[in-house]
């Protein structure tokens, strides 16, 4: 089946502007996880979810951001008042159950704040 | 902060020959993951290995797990120019809990 789709593939804005970033994990995954990735070094976690409950956010840098699944499928990531430093490659995981199965990476989202 | 560490940070080799990759990691696991990155593309997950496993193989890789020296390792056998990529290991569960911590990864050359 269709593996982690995430969207969009590329986002430019500028500085103090709102994203949202969409993660589709694969069908029937139960965990979602979040995760930013700098240039050159391995990706950090964010937050995760199992189903619809955010179940660790302890990764989000602060409170300009915020994760939703409310259907336990799809997830928002949400950047508020975007700063410079928040460029990065966002990429989200899905895992078939809880915590010890292997996580599958979508594409990521490219984030470029001018 | 980084769990794993990966070593070396770079690699060259030739076609043909073997790539062995190190990780280094510092609190109890669950499990251990290899992924790889192609430039400016997606992470691949390559092989899982549990804390009460030591060996795993899959094709033409081989993954080591040493639980009391805290460190695996990534054998990739005849090497192929096609695997030039990033290689990153991530270590699941202990104090992480359900997050995986990642290394900053192998730059791996393989030149034809």
């Amino acid at each position: 089946g269709a593996g982690v789709s995430q969207s969009p593939r590329y986002k430019v804005t500028k500085r103090g502007q709102d994203v949202a970033l969409r993660c589709d994990p694969i069908s029937g995954h139960v965990s979602l996880y979040w995760y930013r990735q700098a240039l050159g070094q391995g990706p950090e976690f964010l937050t995760y979810f199992n189903y619809e409950a955010q179940q660790d956010k302890s990764g989000l840098p602060n409170d300009r951001f915020s994760a939703e699944r409310p259907e336990g499928s799809i997830s928002t990531l949400t950047i508020q008042r975007t700063e410079q430093r928040d460029s990065a490659m966002y990429r989200c995981a899905s895992s078939l159950a809880f915590s010890t199965d292997t996580q599958y990476f979508g594409p990521g989202t490219r984030l470029t704040v001018l | 902060s980084q769990q794993g560490e990966e070593d070396p940070q770079a690699l060259s080799i030739q076609e043909g020959e073997n790539a062995t990759m190190n990780c280094s990691y510092k609190t109890s696991i669950n499990n251990l993951q290899w992924y790889r990155q192609n430039s400016g593309r997606g992470l691949v997950h390559l092989i899982l290995i549990r804390s009460n496993e030591r060996e795993k193989h899959s094709g033409r890789l081989r993954v080591t797990l040493d639980t009391s020296k805290k460190s695996s390792s990534l054998l990739i056998t005849a090497s192929r120019a096609a695997d030039t990529a990033s290689y990153f290991c991530a270590t699941l569960g202990g104090t992480s809990g359900s997050r995986l911590t990642f290394g900053e990864g192998t730059q791996l050359t393989v030149n034809p």
